[in-house]
């Protein structure tokens, strides 16, 4: 069975310090896993996604995730926040075989300090 | 392309009530989906739709709900005999393809509250 794990719910920052955002899944079969980013009464938006190609996945607004199979992770990275990557963070499994389901975690928080 | 459109953004309604909320995905993505997201907890998957098919339905979507997709457009999703509980926020998203790798597109989202 799936399940996502989100190990923080909150994170806190300093502007212009690097961001990490813990993920570990659990999955019968080979997953795509996202990270979506929902900000403040906007719509949740694709952040990157990992489909078994390259294990280093880069998305969008300087964000990267590493899928890590011997250590069923997949965390989110960020160098440098900014102000306005405060919003929350979900990371996602999903898998195709047979049924389909996607499975959101519980969400974890970003707050950068300026 | 005008993204995924979700009506009403709204809904205030009183327990035992009839709700129907209506979800109108990107033009030509074959797949919508619903979730339901409560304050504080990431979406929870309820149903999903290929074309006009519903392949998948999530044990949280009780007798009382029901989703159709009827000419593999727009979908509607109908809470019959309202509870407080069912107060939340219901996501609509769409995707094209048929694999699970591919990026699903969400609405803004219906906010129900059940008095």
């Amino acid at each position: 069975a799936q399940s996502v794990t989100q190990l923080d719910s909150h994170v806190s920052v300093s502007e212009g310090t690097p961001v990490l955002l813990r993920c570990n899944y659990s999955s019968s079969y080979s997953p795509s896993l996202f990270w979506y980013v929902q900000h403040p009464n906007k719509g949740l938006q694709l952040l990157l996604k990992y489909t078994s190609a390259a294990t280093l996945v880069k998305g969008i607004n300087g964000f990267e995730a590493e899928f890590k199979k011997s250590e069923t992770s997949f965390h989110l990275t960020k160098p440098s926040a900014h102000m306005s990557d405060a919003a929350e963070y979900f990371c996602v499994v999903s898998e195709g075989t047979g049924g389909f389901k996607t499975i959101f975690g519980a969400g974890t928080r970003l707050f950068v300090k300026a | 392309d005008t993204g995924v459109s979700q009506d009403p953004r709204h809904k205030i309604t009183k327990r035992g009530q009839n709700v129907t909320f209506r979800c109108d995905p990107i033009s030509e993505h074959n797949r919508l989906y619903w979730y339901r997201q409560t304050l504080g907890q990431g979406p929870e998957f309820l149903t999903y739709f290929q074309n006009e098919a519903q392949l998948e339905k999530s044990r949280l979507l009780s007798d009382r709900f029901s989703a159709e997709r009827p000419k593999g457009s727009f979908s509607t999703l109908e809470i019959q005999r309202t509870e407080q509980g069912d107060s939340a926020m219901y996501l609509c998203a769409s995707s094209s393809g048929t694999g699970p790798y591919n990026e699903q597109f969400f609405g803004p989202g219906t906010r129900l509250t059940v008095l």
